[in-house]
């Protein structure tokens, strides 16, 4: 079946550190690929998106790299800050799944002051 | 709207009552999604609406839960006969649903509680 999980449920990092955060999926045929970010109380809200046809996309602060061979994401996040602290989901949808998006069950990023 | 509304923030209701949360997509999404969350955990498909075609309900847990949407619009998901293990966070989302822009976005849930 589908499976999209990720490595480290909470993370800590100090403030004006760089963040990693991994996900990974299981089904090769996946194309489009989203983060989220969710704030205690909040609905998902999205940062960055990415293609199977692409490697790497970045944002204000943010980079997500793709690797297909090993079916691995992650996102990146460029100098943390307090504001950066909240739950990260990564999303994927492949073709044949048709209409759904499977979210894996996010990491918790807590910066540090 | 600027973005996904939903209605009501918060619903505490007894168990075997019914509810009805209401979504209101950003104007112009063909797409309507709804999932639930639970405490901790990643988000739950539920049931999609795409134009005027037939909603893909392959994500509904049970025949308690049903969804609407009239007009293309608004959106109702539909609770019956609430169980406790209902109580969550459910969230809608509405995309354009074009090529290449398939990116959802998400209101701010309606927290359920069922007692």
């Amino acid at each position: 079946g589908e499976s999209v999980g990720l490595h480290l449920p909470t993370l800590s990092v100090q403030e004006g550190d760089n963040s990693i955060i991994n996900c990974a999926y299981s089904n090769s045929a996946s194309d489009y690929f989203i983060w989220y970010k969710q704030e205690s109380g909040k609905g998902p809200q999205f940062i960055i998106d990415i293609r199977s046809n692409m490697d790497k996309r970045q944002g204000q602060r943010v980079t997500v790299l793709l690797n297909k061979t090993v079916k691995h994401l992650s996102l990146q996040i460029a100098a943390t800050q307090p504001g950066d602290s909240a739950v990260y989901f990564c999303a994927e949808k492949t073709t044949d799944t048709g209409n759904q998006f499977y979210f894996g069950t996010g990491t918790s990023l807590t910066v540090i002051p | 709207g600027a973005g996904v509304s939903q209605s009501p923030s918060n619903k505490v209701t007894e168990k075997g009552k019914d509810v009805e949360l209401r979504c209101d997509p950003i104007s112009g999404h063909t797409a309507l999604y709804w999932y639930r969350q639970s405490l901790g955990q990643g988000l739950e498909f539920l049931i999609y609406f795409q134009g005027n075609s037939a909603p893909d309900k392959s994500g509904l847990p049970s025949d308690r839960f049903s969804a609407e949407r009239t007009g293309g619009s608004v959106s109702t998901l539909t609770i019956q006969r609430t169980q406790q293990e209902d109580s969550a966070v459910y969230l809608c989302a509405s995309s354009p649903r074009l090529v290449l822009q398939e990116t959802q976005y998400f209101g701010p849930g309606t927290r359920l509680l069922v007692l």
